[in-house]
């Protein structure tokens, strides 16, 4: 079954120190891999994606993620958090099916960055 | 330009009640996906719109939930006699045309919160 998976829960950082945020996929074919971030009441916001070419790509407010085809991941990363990074996250993959294209979310992992 | 709308932004329900929820995706926006949060949780995927059909409907979790999309645009979901396990927050969100391989990304709207009691 193709599926994402965001293996913790919650992930504590202190200010200041680098992040990381981890995903794993397992889906047929190629990917299309995506973060989103939900800060607190307020919608779902897309961060980066990646569809091709270079493994690391870069998004918005300094993350970036690293596609790693051997180990299935795409971890999230971010060299030096900040209080306001402290949200929701969620790993995606785009899949096709016999529907089309459908998205798959991860369970969602909450970042809390302390002061 | 304007983002998603959805309304109403919440939606307070005795249990059995039908109700409405209304999605506004961006303008020209083909592709429509309906998602439902429970409190903290990850999304749950219902339904997807190409237009104003639906090729997915694998993720509605019960007859009870409907959806349509008229003029490729505005779209409804239905949920008949609400239970109190449809509490949740109901997410829309659309992504511009695609044809072939998909590496759109999707635009969220802020929800509708749905209780019911």
């Amino acid at each position: 079954a193709q599926s994402v998976a965001q293996p913790e829960d919650q992930v504590n950082v202190a200010e200041g120190n680098p992040l990381t945020v981890k995903c794993t996929y397992s889906v047929s074919g190629n990917p299309y891999l995506f973060w989103y971030v939900q800060y607190p009441n307020r919608g779902l916001q897309f961060l980066l994606k990646y569809i091709t070419g270079d493994n690391l790509v870069k998004g918005s407010y300094g993350f970036e993620a690293e596609f790693n085809k051997s180990q299935t991941s795409f971890h999230l990363k971010k060299p030096s958090a900040l209080v306001s990074d402290s949200a929701l996250y969620f790993c995606a993959v785009r899949v096709l099916n016999t529907g089309g294209f459908k998205t798959i979310f991860g369970a969602g992992t909450r970042l809390f960055v302390k002061a | 330009g304007a983002g998603v709308s959805q309304s109403p932004s919440n939606k307070v329900t005795e249990k059995g009640k039908d109700v409405e929820l209304r999605c506004d995706p961006i303008s020209g926006h083909t592709a429509l996906y309906w998602y439902r949060q429970s409190l903290g949780q990850g999304l749950e995927f219902l339904i997807y719109f190409q237009g104003n059909s639906a090729p997915d409907k694998s993720g509605l979790p019960s007859d009870r939930f409907s959806a349509e999309r008229t003029g490729g645009s505005v779209s409804t979901l239905t949920i008949q006699r609400t239970q109190q396990e449809d509490s949740a927050v109901y997410l829309c969100a659309s992504s511009t045309p695609t044809s072939g391989e998909d590496g759109n990304e999707q635009f969220f709207g802020p929800g509708t919160r749905l209780t019911v009691l």
